[in-house]
């Protein structure tokens, strides 16, 4: 059955303080991965997608990159802005998968 | 332009009683789909439609739960005699094409359903 883990659930980082997100999955025939950001009281806003292992993705603080098995969320240099629940969904056949997510947390 | 509309943002039910729920894609989407979202868990796919038709329902309940997307106007689900189990986050997405081309979808802000 096809899996998306996310890592660590909770996050919380000092501005300026530099980490990673971890999304791993197992899925037969990946067709893409995806990262959303998501604030309390909202839906999910698109941040990239990412098709095939060894591409990467930037936007501003953050970068995406892709394996065979998982996919890293980076984020330099943080911003209380930056503080809110990232998600990550695979897509094989007709339905996205998503993780349970990861709440960061940058305190100024 | 205008993303996915959902409608309403909050929705108080009580038990037995019927909820609907309303989407409006980002226009030129002919594909739309819902899911659900419990508290600190992720999104759950419920359904798939394109204009007229139900593509994917492998994640709706059989019963008491349904969905259509007609020719004009907002994609509804509806919800039968709702039980406290169904309160929850629902959120509705659009992508101009179908999941096969693994496009992004574009999720309106949801429609928080509370059964007392």
């Amino acid at each position: 059955e096809d899996q998306v883990t996310q890592s660590p659930e909770a996050l919380r980082l000092q501005e300026g303080e530099s980490s990673s997100l971890n999304c791993s999955y197992t899925v037969s025939g990946l067709r893409g991965l995806f990262w959303y950001r998501q604030d309390p009281g909202k839906g999910p806003e698109f941040l990239f997608t990412l098709y095939s292992a060894g591409e990467e993705k930037e936007k501003e603080r953050l970068k995406a990159t892709l394996t065979k098995k998982e996919s890293f969320l980076h984020i330099t240099a943080p911003k209380p802005e930056d503080s809110a629940t990232y998600l990550c969904a695979v897509q094989a056949g007709g339905d996205m998968r998503f993780g349970a997510g990861t709440r960061l947390t940058v305190k100024p | 332009n205008a993303g996915v509309m959902q409608n309403p943002r909050h929705l108080v039910r009580r038990r037995g009683q019927e909820a609907r729920l309303r989407c409006s894609p980002v226009k030129g989407h002919s594909h739309v789909y819902w899911y659900r979202q419990l508290p600190e868990e992720g999104l759950k796919f419920m359904v798939y439609l394109q204009k007229e038709n139900i593509i994917d329902e492998s994640g709706m309940p059989k019963e008491r739960f349904s969905a259509e997307f007609p020719k004009e106007g907002p994609s509804i689900l509806r919800i039968q005699q709702v039980v406290r189990g169904d309160s929850a986050a629902y959120f509705c997405a659009s992508s101009p094409e179908g999941p096969l081309n693994a496009q992004p979808q574009h999720f309106g802000d949801g429609t928080r359903l509370s059964i007392l």
